[in-house]
């Protein structure tokens, strides 16, 4: 099981400031993930990586961005901080496996409140 | 994408009562499907996982998880559920991507 770390856990932030929320796994998995999550909903795909210099937007629209400079860190940044983006933003990774057999694992999360 | 529909939001049992959560996905072809938990507080963990072969699956903790093909379901269960089994648990199908679940809340009472 992949050792995925999500800084901070916890974020409360004024509108318009610039966040980054850090992601980073140890296993060397090539694809990560960034998920955002509200309470009672479904995951929502909202970046994806299949590694380095690698980044695709997801299902979701989001106004983040992602960088993938090294595999083992994947951080997405919020250049102006809204209400709107208020939610939980989890991170995951998966191991190398065939096409749709790739199990993801997961980071404990960053809870977002923008004020 | 796939749709994935959870049956209960929120089912809350006794200990010893057994426990089986519905999922469905909305259309056949290859898929690969998984169980997720998350505990209180706790990030999200990998319970089991189905990609091909016998169709029930075990996993952790005590869990199992059947895949009926033509129901396009893939239904989770304990026969006997612990206070510690109090989370919530997240149904997930893979074709080209993962699509998530609205999950289930598992309350379990001592």
């Amino acid at each position: 099981e992949a050792d995925i770390y999500q800084t901070p856990r916890y974020l409360v932030i004024g509108t318009g400031k610039k966040i980054t929320l850090e992601c980073s796994q140890t296993m060397g998995h090539d694809k990560m993930y960034w998920y955002q999550q509200d309470p009672g909903m479904e995951l929502h795909l909202i970046h994806y990586s299949y590694g380095v210099n690698s980044t695709e937007k997801g299902d979701l629209s989001s106004e983040s961005t992602v960088s993938r400079i090294r595999t083992e860190h994947f951080p997405l940044t919020l250049e102006s901080a809204r209400p709107s983006h208020t939610s939980q933003y989890l991170c995951a990774s998966s191991e190398p496996g065939t096409s749709g057999r790739e199990t993801q694992y997961f980071g404990p999360g960053t809870r977002l409140l923008v004020l | 994408a796939q749709s994935v529909s959870q049956h209960n939001h929120h089912v809350i049992l006794s200990e010893a009562a057994s426990l089986e959560l519905g999922c469905n996905y909305s259309y056949g072809g290859t898929v690969n499907l998984f169980w997720y938990v998350q505990y209180p507080g706790q990030h999200l963990q990998l319970l089991l996982k189905y990609f091909s072969g016998d169709p029930l699956v075990k996993g952790i903790k005590g869990f199992e998880a059947e895949f009926i093909k033509s129901k396009f379901s893939f239904n989770l269960r304990k026969p006997s559920v612990q206070w510690s089994d109090t989370a919530e648990y997240f149904c997930a199908v893979m074709d080209y991507k993962l699509s998530f679940g609205a999950g289930t809340t598992v309350t379990v009472r001592a």
